[in-house]
C-alpha cells in the first residue's frame, strides 16, 4: 500500500523567510514518481513537479527547490524568500508509473504575512 | 484550451436524490480519475480508469459509480446521496506517469 505523509499541517511565515514543506512517502514499487501540487485560495489544483524515482537531482526553479532522498523516502519542498503569493496548501502525491492509483497527502497550509 | 471541465461547479441535492457530475477532458488523455478533497483528509482517489471502458477502485469508492464509454468523458455517479458524501470533488487527467490536469472542482452538498 502506498502512504504519503505531510507532517505539517498548518506553517505560518512572515514575507521573506524561507520555508521547507516536508513529504515522507512509503510504497512498495521500485518504480514510481512523485508530485507536489499547489492549491492556492481560489481553489484550483496546480501542478509544480513531478519526480522519477530513479532520478534523485534536486530541481530549483527560481524561488522553488525540491529535495529528493530515497534512503529517507523523501520529497521535500522549499521556498526561498517567501512571497504573500504563496500562500496555499500544498500537496505531495505518489503514483506508480502507469499513473493508476494515486495518492496524496493530507496537504499543508501555507500562510506568508506581509 | 487544454482543459477538464466539470459540471455543476455547485450543487445541493437531498439524500437519496441521484445525480452524475460529468468531466470531460480534450488533451486525449488515456487516464482519468476522480478524487474528492474534505478538510484535513487532503485528496482521497475515489476511480480511476486506464482507458475506455477500464475502470478500477481508489481508496473510497463505496457510494460512487463511474463508467468510461469515450475517452474524454469520465462522469460520476451518485446513486443514492448521502450526507457523508458532502465534499469537494475534483475530476483529473493526464498522460500515464505524468502530471494530472485538473478540473475546477464541483461542490456537493448533500442534506
Amino acid at each position: 500500500a502506498q502512504k504519503v505523509t505531510q507532517a505539517q499541517t498548518e506553517i505560518s511565515v512572515v514575507e521573506k523567510e524561507d520555508v521547507t514543506l516536508d513529504c515522507v512517502y512509503e510504497t512498495r514499487d521500485t518504480t514510481y514518481y512523485l508530485f507536489w501540487y499547489k492549491q492556492p485560495p481560489s481553489g484550483e489544483l496546480v501542478f509544480l513537479i513531478r519526480r522519477n524515482s530513479f532520478d534523485e537531482q534536486n530541481e530549483i526553479s527560481g524561488r522553488y527547490s525540491w529535495n529528493f532522498q530515497k534512503s529517507t523516502s523523501s520529497f521535500n519542498f522549499t521556498i526561498t524568500a517567501s512571497q504573500v503569493v504563496d500562500s496555499a496548501v500544498y500537496f505531495c502525491a505518489l503514483s506508480p508509473p502507469n499513473a493508476g492509483k494515486s495518492t496524496f497527502g493530507d496537504g499543508t497550509t501555507l500562510t506568508v504575512k506581509p | 484550451e487544454a482543459q477538464v471541465t466539470q459540471n455543476p461547479r455547485y450543487l445541493i441535492t437531498v439524500t437519496g436524490k441521484k445525480l452524475t457530475v460529468t468531466c470531460s477532458q480534450n488533451m486525449n488523455h488515456e487516464y482519468m480519475s476522480w478524487y474528492r478533497q474534505d478538510p484535513g483528509l487532503g485528496l482521497r482517489q475515489i476511480y480511476y480508469s486506464m482507458n475506455v471502458e477500464v475502470t478500477d477502485k481508489g481508496d473510497v469508492p463505496e457510494g460512487y459509480k463511474v463508467s468510461r464509454k469515450e475517452k474524454r468523458n469520465f462522469p460520476l455517479i451518485l446513486e443514492s446521496p448521502s450526507p457523508n458524501q458532502t465534499s469537494l470533488y475534483f475530476c483529473a487527467s493526464s498522460l500515464y506517469g505524468q502530471e494530472l490536469f485538473f478540473g475546477e472542482g464541483s461542490r456537493l452538498t448533500v442534506l
